[in-house]
């Protein structure tokens, strides 16, 4: 069964240093989004990207934060200058998109960030 | 704006044992709902959805209906194996595919 994959499983850096988090979408999703859960926190949205631009992102997803679709396959999260309040698990999803509201997204098994 | 409330857990039962986890909504509009699951190690994965009132989303065993008068979407299983122990998480989408997440409550089934 396809799956989302993300790269790498935990990352470590040190603040005020750029990460790039790595997810690879199932084949023929069209939609991707980012989602992050900080420690004993709710899951949150981050952003969507559809038709290789943002088409919503939250107020969490400042200028610190981009995202791109570099190849086909690939769909990744840029977080310019870490802080230690970006320290989370952050997930990927994709989906189909046929569906509007009732599609399933499919998420990958996170990747940890840790920032000291 | 949309938001989930769903039971705190962790809520740790024996094998065999009925289990509810409680989630309601507030929503404008026509949400979706899904139960996603968590297992030990591994990413979520979607266990079952509702798209419409009174829709009855199942899988595995777990049930789980859409109800609009009270605005939940209480899980259910009859006879819980230790297998199920997890972390459940109630979401909701709008409809432009935007999820929003419940706190999520851990499930230990004991032998």
């Amino acid at each position: 069964e396809p799956e989302v994959t993300q790269t790498p499983s935990h990352q470590v850096t040190q603040m005020g240093q750029e990460v790039i988090l790595r997810c690879v979408p199932i084949s023929n999703h069209l939609y991707f989004y980012w989602y992050r859960q900080i420690l004993g926190q709710k899951v949150e949205f981050l952003v969507s990207f559809y038709n290789n631009e943002i088409s919503e992102k939250s107020e969490i997803f400042d200028d610190q934060f981009s995202v791109e679709r570099p190849d086909g396959s690939n769909f990744t999260l840029k977080i310019r200058s870490t802080k230690l309040e970006d320290s989370a698990m952050y997930f990927c999803a994709s989906k189909l998109g046929t569906g509007g509201g009732t599609d399933t997204q499919y998420f990958g098994p996170g990747t940890r960030l840790t920032v000291l | 704006g949309n938001s989930v409330t769903q039971m705190e857990g962790p809520v740790t039962l024996s094998e065999e044992a009925f289990l509810t986890i409680n989630c309601t909504y507030t929503a404008t509009g026509y949400p979706s709902l899904f139960w996603y699951v968590q297992y030990p190690g591994e990413g979520l994965q979607l266990l079952l959805k509702a798209t419409k009132a009174d829709d009855k989303g199942s899988n595995k065993g777990f049930e789980a209906t859409y109800r609009k008068e009270t605005t939940s979407f209480h899980l259910e299983k009859g006879s819980v194996q230790v297998s199920d122990s997890a972390v459940y998480f109630c979401l909701l989408g709008d409809s432009w595919g935007k999820l929003q997440f419940g706190a999520g409550t851990q499930v230990v089934v004991t032998p």
